[in-house]
């Protein structure tokens, strides 16, 4: 089956700074999506993108389908950023694919 | 409607008892999902309905455990005999009946079997 990888697995960041978050998959995939689950497990919905550039605030995405990757831009992170992120690809059946994940500690 | 609910938000069971846990989706939602979540890992899908008709199921979800959708609305997931591998958040989702948009995400059901 499809493989979805993220990196890097963990980061710590100073409140205030950007970083890039990248999802690799590894066949063709339908669709993408990109999830942040704060620290009470709550899966929020960032960005249905299965190509092309999105922005919403502080937060952008960018998927090359050609290439099979996805990145998740975060701009002037604050400490509620901290969670996890998860990049999820639906290839066309009827189940969304996970990544393991990155998890993202924002310090103040 | 203000998205997908999910009851209860915690279950703490003995080993051997059976539970049932509900998902009402986003009512103009005609799909819906079932996925479970361990510490430290992604969801992994458990079973989708398309209305009332429950059209995969992964072969994670053993002969323990049951999940319907009467009238195509809300559903439930049902385990019997938990073991304390059962442990887990299970989230439901729901999405647009056209397949694209993406999921709405449910709170989930955290499930700790003692």
């Amino acid at each position: 089956g499809i493989q979805v990888e993220q990196s890097p697995p963990d980061l710590i960041l100073q409140e205030g700074a950007n970083s890039t978050l990248r999802c690799n998959f590894s066949d063709s995939v339908n669709n993408l999506q990109w999830f942040h689950q704060n620290p009470w497990g709550q899966l929020i919905n960032l960005f249905y993108i299965p190509s092309g550039t999105k922005q919403n605030g502080r937060l952008s995405a960018t998927t090359v389908a050609t290439e099979r990757y996805s990145l998740l831009y975060i701009s002037s992170s604050q400490t509620t950023d901290s969670g996890v992120y998860f990049c999820a690809v639906y290839t066309g059946g009827f189940k969304t694919i996970f990544g393991a994940g990155t998890r993202l500690f924002v310090k103040a | 409607d203000t998205g997908v609910s999910q009851d209860p938000r915690h279950k703490i069971t003995k080993r051997g008892q059976n539970v049932t846990f509900r998902c009402d989706p986003i009512s103009e939602h005609n799909r819906l999902y079932w996925y479970r979540q361990t510490l430290g890992q992604g969801p992994e899908f458990l079973t989708y309905f398309q209305n009332e008709a429950q059209l995969e199921k992964s072969r994670l979800l053993s002969d323990r455990f049951s999940a319907e959708r009467p009238k195509g609305s809300f559903s439930t997931l049902e385990i019997q005999r938990t073991e304390q591998g059962d442990s887990a958040m299970y989230l439901c989702a729901s999405s647009p009946g056209t397949g694209v948009g993406g999921y709405t995400f449910g709170s989930g059901t955290r499930l700790t079997v003692v």
